[in-house]
């Protein structure tokens, strides 16, 4: 595809529903992101995946997240159980090789998850 | 102390003014910086990468890096309204990684017509 690409855009959840956030990253690329942007906030890291390795899911905030990448293409970010503080915009970014420090990082528009 | 302090803002400015942004940083051993733009529900986008000390320019836009004093810069010259956006300073030294991006609060700027 053109770029990377995220499902859905907007997604409203009632508290202690489970949701499912997907990224299609750019085809080829090794290097998978998730960041959770809180609002007025920079985005914060989540979890690395490196093809369908998840290589750090340091910044994973509690078990109730989970992150997967399958086959190293399209990955899924689940949040089980959301709380009122998980609302925030989840962004997915993938990258053509291994590190980031002179790798362009290419981010998708995100999804803003709203917990009510 | 975070990382990376950014001042959130909001800037406004004219059109065609000077805009200077700027972050500071916590850990002298950080090497890499990064300048990304990012419009209202869209994803950050890279618009400039540095390493080390010194200036580098593309275009109207032009990064600084002072190591001395732990302050990264990012100047636009010719200001226009499709300059504004949120700017954000990342680095992905933290904590010793070379893929995790740390990233500054963003400061938001609008350049008026």
């Amino acid at each position: 595809g053109a770029g990377v690409s995220q499902s859905p855009r907007y997604k409203v959840a009632k508290r202690g529903q489970d949701v499912a956030l997907r990224c299609d990253p750019i085809s080829g690329h090794v290097s998978l992101f998730w960041y959770q942007q809180a609002l007025g906030q920079g985005p914060e890291f989540l979890t690395y995946f490196q093809n369908e390795a998840q290589l750090d899911k340091s910044g994973l905030p509690s078990d109730r997240f989970f992150a997967e990448r399958p086959e190293g293409s399209v990955s899924t970010l689940k949040i089980q159980r959301t709380q009122q503080e998980d609302s925030a915009v989840y962004l997915c970014a993938s990258s053509l090789g291994a590190t980031t420090t002179n790798e362009k990082l290419f981010f998708g528009s995100g999804t803003q998850l709203s917990v009510l | 102390q975070k990382e990376v302090e950014q001042d959130p803002g909001p800037l406004s400015v004219p059109e065609g003014a000077i805009v200077s942004l700027n972050c500071t940083y916590s850990n002298s051993a950080f090497q890499y910086f990064m300048w990304y733009r990012q419009y209202s529900r869209k994803g950050p986008e890279l618009l400039m990468y540095t390493y080390s000390s010194g200036n580098k320019e593309d275009g109207r836009f032009t990064a600084q890096v002072d190591k001395s004093s732990k302050y990264i810069s990012l100047f636009i010259r010719d200001s226009q309204p499709s300059d504004s956006a949120t700017y954000l300073c990342a680095t992905p030294n933290s904590g010793g990684s070379n893929y995790k991006l740390t990233f500054g609060k963003g400061t938001l700027l609008t350049v008026n017509p």
